[in-house]
């Protein structure tokens, strides 16, 4: 299967640390797009990063890409309390459909 | 900032009985999805729409399942005959573009089905 797989499952923090959550895939992909969801709400596109790129940042946000291993890290520095939410990775086929398939996430808590 | 919207928001039905969950996607994205989520489990492709017909479904987009974009705005799911097992976040979003564009999310209708 194309989708990606976030790893830790869940990850507890105190607010001012950086907080890494990765995501391993199986096949080679367009993009590879990471979006956050809380609890009960809809998902919200955080990065979009194309399989010629190796990294992108957006404010406390940072996104690495390395396509030989297949694999994406998203780093959130100086973490807070509203970053609480799932992290998802979500992978498109290279040569296949454009529609992003999610991993399960990783469910983020940071205490204040 | 444009948001897509979708109502309502949670949905109580009957077994057997049909739903429409509505969407009005951002006004000038021409890329419509229907997602699903069951409680705990991954975001779930259902269907995309584009030029007035689906483009791609996958296998959980069976006959039971339909999309229509009735006028300019809103954007349907169809549930013919509901399920206990259709019980689940739905998700609609839209986008400018097919690949490579990032899809906006709304912010989900919860339907239960008794």
């Amino acid at each position: 299967s194309q989708q990606g797989e976030e790893d830790p499952q869940a990850l507890s923090i105190q607010e001012g640390e950086n907080a890494t959550m990765n995501c391993s895939y199986k096949t080679s992909i367009n993009n590879l797009q990471w979006y956050r969801q809380n609890s009960g709400r809809g998902l919200v596109h955080l990065i979009l990063i194309r399989s010629n790129e190796r990294e992108k940042h957006s404010g406390r946000l940072r996104v690495t890409l390395d396509t030989s291993k297949k694999s994406s890290s998203l780093l959130i520095t100086a973490s807070r309390a509203a970053d609480t939410a799932s992290y998802f990775c979500a992978t498109d086929a290279l040569r296949g459909s454009y529609i992003p398939t999610f991993g399960r996430g990783t469910s983020l808590i940071v205490h204040p | 900032e444009p948001e897509v919207t979708q109502t309502p928001s949670h949905q109580v039905t009957q077994m057997g009985q049909e739903v429409i969950l509505r969407c009005v996607p951002i006004s000038n994205h021409l890329y419509f999805y229907w997602y699903r989520q069951i409680l705990g489990q991954k975001v779930e492709f259902l269907v995309s729409f584009y030029n007035n017909e689906i483009s791609e479904k996958s296998e959980i987009f069976d006959d039971q399942f339909s999309v229509e974009r009735p006028d300019g705005s809103n954007f349907t799911l169809k549930i013919r005959s509901t399920k206990l097992e259709d019980s689940a976040m739905y998700f609609c979003a839209s986008s400018y573009r097919a690949e490579g564009y990032e899809q906006y999310f709304g912010p989900g209708t919860r339907l239960t089905v008794t």
